[in-house]
C-alpha cells in the first residue's frame, strides 16, 4: 500500500541555520503531496502542496520538490527562526478501496534555538 | 469563518466507559475525518465520514464507531473504553473527495483512559 517516511526526530537547530526534513513515499499512483505543519497546542495546517511531479511548492519560506523519479518531497528552509518550532508532517493523497484520504508521516519535531 | 471545533478538549475516562467526541465545522464541506495521534506513529486514520450517513472505516476503526447526522456535525463514539484508546483525537474537515484536497483540522481532544 501507499506509504510515507519522513526524517525522524527531534531536530534541533539555532536560529538562522538551515533544515532540511526528509521525506520519501511509496504509490502506485499520481498522489498530490503535502506538507503539514503543527505548532504546540494546535491542529495540523497546510504548509503547502504540490499536485504534479517536478513542480515546487513554498511558503512562510519553507519549499519542497515533487521528485517522482527519486520519490521524494524533502522540506527545507533556508535559514529557521525560533517561531518555526513546530511537528512538520510529510503527507501523501491516496485514492483506495475506502475513498480518498492522506497518509502522513510520523512526523518531525523540529526546536529552535535563539 | 473557516473552523474546525472539537468538544471537548480534554477528558479522563475510566477503562469500561463510554467516550463521546464531538466534532464541528462551518465549511459545509462533505468530508470529515478523525484521526489520532501518537508519538512515533503519526496520525492514523479511524473513520471517514463523506456525507451524512456516508461513513468508511480507515485504517484503525476497531473499538471505534462514528455517527454523522448533519453534514456539519460528526461524532466519534468509544464504547467501554480502553487504556491503549488513550491519545490526542483529531477531527478534520474537507471539500470533496479528491484526494488533493486541503484537510482542516481541529485543535484536539486528548483522552485519557485510566
Amino acid at each position: 500500500g501507499d506509504s510515507v517516511t519522513q526524517t525522524e526526530g527531534p531536530v534541533t537547530l539555532s536560529e538562522g541555520t538551515s533544515l532540511t526534513v526528509n521525506c520519501s513515499y511509496e504509490t502506485k499512483q499520481y498522489p498530490t503531496l503535502f506538507w503539514y505543519v503543527q505548532y504546540p497546542g494546535e491542529g495540523p495546517q497546510l504548509l503547502f502542496k504540490v499536485p504534479k511531479a517536478n513542480e515546487k511548492g513554498s511558503n512562510r519560506g519553507f519549499e519542497a520538490t515533487y521528485n517522482k523519479e527519486a520519490t521524494s518531497f524533502h522540506l527545507q528552509k533556508a535559514s529557521v527562526q525560533e517561531s518555526d518550532s513546530a511537528v512538520y508532517y510529510c503527507a501523501l493523497g491516496s485514492y483506495g478501496s475506502s475513498g480518498n484520504k492522506l497518509i502522513f508521516g510520523i512526523g518531525t519535531l523540529l526546536s529552535v534555538k535563539p | 469563518d473557516m473552523k474546525v471545533t472539537q468538544m471537548p478538549r480534554y477528558l479522563i475516562k475510566r477503562m469500561g466507559e463510554n467516550v463521546l467526541l464531538e466534532c464541528g465545522q462551518d465549511m459545509s464541506h462533505e468530508t470529515m475525518y478523525w484521526y489520532r495521534q501518537d508519538p512515533g506513529l503519526g496520525l492514523q486514520l479511524i473513520y471517514i465520514s463523506y456525507d451524512v450517513d456516508s461513513n468508511s472505516e480507515g485504517d484503525i476503526p476497531k473499538g471505534y464507531r462514528v455517527s454523522r447526522k448533519k453534514r456539519e456535525h460528526f461524532s466519534l463514539i468509544l464504547d467501554s473504553a480502553k487504556t491503549n484508546q488513550t491519545s490526542v483525537y483529531f477531527c478534520a474537515s474537507s471539500y470533496g473527495t479528491v484526494s488533493g484536497n486541503t484537510l482542516y483540522f481541529g485543535e484536539g481532544s486528548r483522552l485519557i483512559v485510566v
